[in-house]
């Protein structure tokens, strides 16, 4: 199975709490991203690094943050949740484009509510 | 721009029919293309990659696609689908660094 992980994998948290949402991969990747999935399905990148100390921020505007310490975890943290946040998290990562390889490789996910 | 279409929603085919699920894309140069698939309350599951050479994939499951230049297309098929199939699935085409997505097709097959 993968060797990415997420934690947690369901979270309901009150309305202006802070929470991180964990994710480590084993596979050395400088690679990674953070997708926000539309209960509808649709993927949106709003996070990625490539690298330690890297960071930048995807297609889709989001209140969260992310830091990039340590090349196998890359964190994501919102200040203060809303309903709005509900959604899936899905983190992923890859190795250089070498023409090999998976493209990505994905984390299980991280359903949150926000009630 | 560059970007993937996946023009289904949703494809309903019964158990043992053949499957299409459509993908198109519009990228600049040379593509490199990739299906994936997920499941319930899960990750996406890397299924095929299309690179370079025979225009015909196959993948995981008993999956292939067929990488059509000139249509710009990298539809998935199986010959004979089952109810274990039932997932969604995403195209995507790689564009820099980044894997660009299609919307996303639910298959659902039935018994």
């Amino acid at each position: 199975e993968a060797d990415i992980y997420q934690t947690p994998r369901y979270l309901v948290i009150g309305t202006g709490k802070k929470i991180t949402l964990e994710c480590s991969q084993t596979m050395g990747h400088d690679k990674m991203y953070w997708y926000q999935q539309d209960p509808g399905m649709e993927l949106h990148l709003i996070h990625y690094s490539y690298g330690v100390n890297s960071t930048e921020k995807g297609d889709l505007s989001s209140e969260s943050t992310v830091s990039r310490i340590r090349t196998e975890h890359f964190p994501l943290t919102l200040e203060s949740a809303r309903p709005s946040h509900t959604s899936q998290y899905l983190c992923a990562s890859s190795e250089l484009w070498t023409g090999e390889g998976y493209g990505y490789t994905f984390g299980s996910g991280t359903r949150l509510t926000v009630v | 721009a560059q970007s993937v279409a996946q023009p289904e929603d949703q494809v309903n085919v019964a158990e043992g029919n053949p499957l299409t699920v459509k993908c198109t894309y519009s990228v600049s140069g040379n593509p490199y293309l990739f299906w994936y698939v997920q499941y319930p309350n899960r990750g996406l599951q890397f299924l095929l990659k299309y690179i370079t050479g025979d225009n015909l994939v196959k993948g995981s499951y008993g999956f292939e696609a067929e990488f059509n230049k000139s249509q710009t297309s990298f539809h998935l098929k199986k010959p004979s689908a089952l109810v274990s199939d039932s997932a969604l699935y995403f195209c995507a085409v790689r564009w820099t660094d980044k894997l660009i997505f299609g919307t996303g097709t639910r298959l659902q097959v039935f018994p």
